[in-house]
């Protein structure tokens, strides 16, 4: 069946520092990728999507390029800020599947220190 | 819109009591998922339902836990009776059939059983 892999937490780095969280997925065909954030005390929200190959998702300074020759999706953003600390879900999906079709991550645990 | 709402945000009871957690997903989205999420065992998938009908329930842990979909604008997930071990935060979540397969969340119910 489908899975995703992340990179355990918790990622520990300082502020302004580059951020790399890895994720690579199993499955077969082309799935949706999605990366998915949950602020402390909230529910996971889209952070951003790619929907086929070489698609490149971006939002809040974060980016993921969807990588079908080595089943990643990474997430990367340049300079984190302390508010970015948060636990981060990389997810597939089958478009139409419902749950079925659905895969999380088991998430990665952000921590940016000042 | 308002988004998926769910109550109670926080619940606190005592073992062998009886629990309902309710939600209110986006209008229009016809799959709705519910997930706990603990530190332990991360973000499970308890059941989902599709224009109301339940489609799987296999991660629903025990014969204690039971949900239902009434209609499209309103689910409950009951627990009864409740143990420790069933203290999670729970979330609902819903997707639109023929969109991207984004998720959306609802902030969660809080539950801590003693």
């Amino acid at each position: 069946g489908d899975s995703v892999t992340q990179m355990e937490g918790p990622v520990t780095l300082s502020e302004e520092a580059f951020l790399t969280i890895n994720c690579t997925y199993t499955a077969t065909g082309y799935p949706s990728l999605f990366w998915y954030v949950q602020y402390p005390g909230e529910g996971l929200q889209l952070l951003l999507k790619a929907t086929k190959a070489d698609d490149k998702g971006s939002n809040k300074g974060f980016e993921a390029t969807y990588r079908k020759e080595t089943t990643s999706f990474h997430l990367e953003k340049g300079s984190v800020q302390v508010s970015d600390s948060a636990v981060y879900f990389c997810a597939l999906m089958w478009p139409g599947g419902g749950a079925d079709g659905l895969t999380f991550g088991k998430g990665t645990h952000l921590i940016i220190q000042p | 819109d308002a988004g998926v709402i769910q109550s109670p945000r926080h619940e606190v009871t005592e073992m062998g009591q009886e629990v309902t957690l309710r939600c209110k997903p986006i209008s229009g989205h016809n799959s709705l998922f519910w997930y706990r999420q603990t530190m332990m065992r991360g973000l499970e998938l308890l059941i989902y339902f599709n224009n109301n009908v339940p489609i799987d329930d296999s991660g629903m842990p025990e014969d204690r836990f039971s949900a239902k979909m009434p209609n499209a604008s309103f689910s409950t997930l009951k627990i009864q009776p409740s143990e420790p071990r069933d203290s999670a935060v729970y979330f609902c979540a819903c997707v639109a059939s023929g969109g991207s397969g984004e998720l959306f969340f609802g902030e969660g119910s809080r539950l801590t059983v003693l």
